[in-house]
């Protein structure tokens, strides 16, 4: 299994709801990422979890919360969004190895959730 | 941190044509730089990438070419097809962050159209 699985694909949550996303992989990959991406825009990095520990939370609002429950899975909580929320998020996982190995620490994309925020 | 501007930011070629997507880089602690391809609706799959202690990388059709004292890096895309067309984005890293994990700086990308 080389691949990175998200669901759902997607979602239409009110301001008051909270819903969950959650990305599974089964490539034996130690880092997870979470990435949030606008229309026409770049993905922009909201957490790292490395061996299931948060290592970068890029300034995020607590409306999200990450959890990563084991080396497989990986979850983002919602709570109280906001319609600016509203866009595609991206896990991503990435193999941990001596940097500079072939290979090592090269990230894979899911598909996405679409999220929208009335 | 990290910036990485790229250009341009769309670019319509005819089929059979090259085309080059040029990205230049502000940390000269970067050392890891891949390329995605986003086509409409689908998850950025890594084309190809570089390491700063390689010039040049190629396979088959696309190639990464780096200049670390000018602080850019291209991708050229030989003799285009109709199913190149997506975005691309150009990315930059300066290592496993502490506590893990690898921490890429996107370009704002580019559309990429190849017409017939």
């Amino acid at each position: 299994d080389t691949e990175v699985t998200q669901t759902p694909k997607h979602l239409v949550m009110g301001m008051t709801n909270k819903k969950s996303l959650k990305c599974e992989q089964h490539m034996g990959h130690r880092a997870m990422y979470w990435y949030k991406q606008k229309a026409k825009k770049p993905p922009e990095l909201m957490f790292v979890y490395s061996y299931e520990k948060l290592s970068i939370n890029e300034s995020v609002p607590s409306r999200f919360s990450p959890e990563c429950p084991n080396s497989s899975l990986l979850n983002l909580h919602l709570h109280a969004l906001q319609p600016e929320d509203s866009a595609l998020y991206l896990c991503a996982s990435s193999p941990l190895g001596q940097w500079g190995t072939s290979g090592a620490n090269v990230l894979t994309f899911g598909a996405g959730s679409r999220l929208t925020v009335l | 941190g990290e910036n990485v501007e790229q250009h341009p930011s769309t670019l319509s070629v005819q089929e059979g044509d090259s085309a080059v997507i040029k990205c230049t880089y502000s940390d000269s602690a970067s050392n890891y730089f891949p390329w995605y391809k986003q086509e409409l609706g689908k998850r950025p799959q890594l084309i190809i990438d570089i390491r700063s202690n390689v010039g040049e990388k190629k396979d088959q059709r696309i190639a990464v070419t780096l200049n670390k004292t000018a602080k850019h890096f291209s991708l050229h895309i030989t003799e285009t097809q109709p199913e190149d067309s997506a975005v691309y984005f150009c990315a930059a890293s300066s290592g496993l962050v502490t506590g893990g994990g690898n921490k890429l700086t996107f370009g704002t990308g580019t559309q990429l159209k190849v017409e017939l």
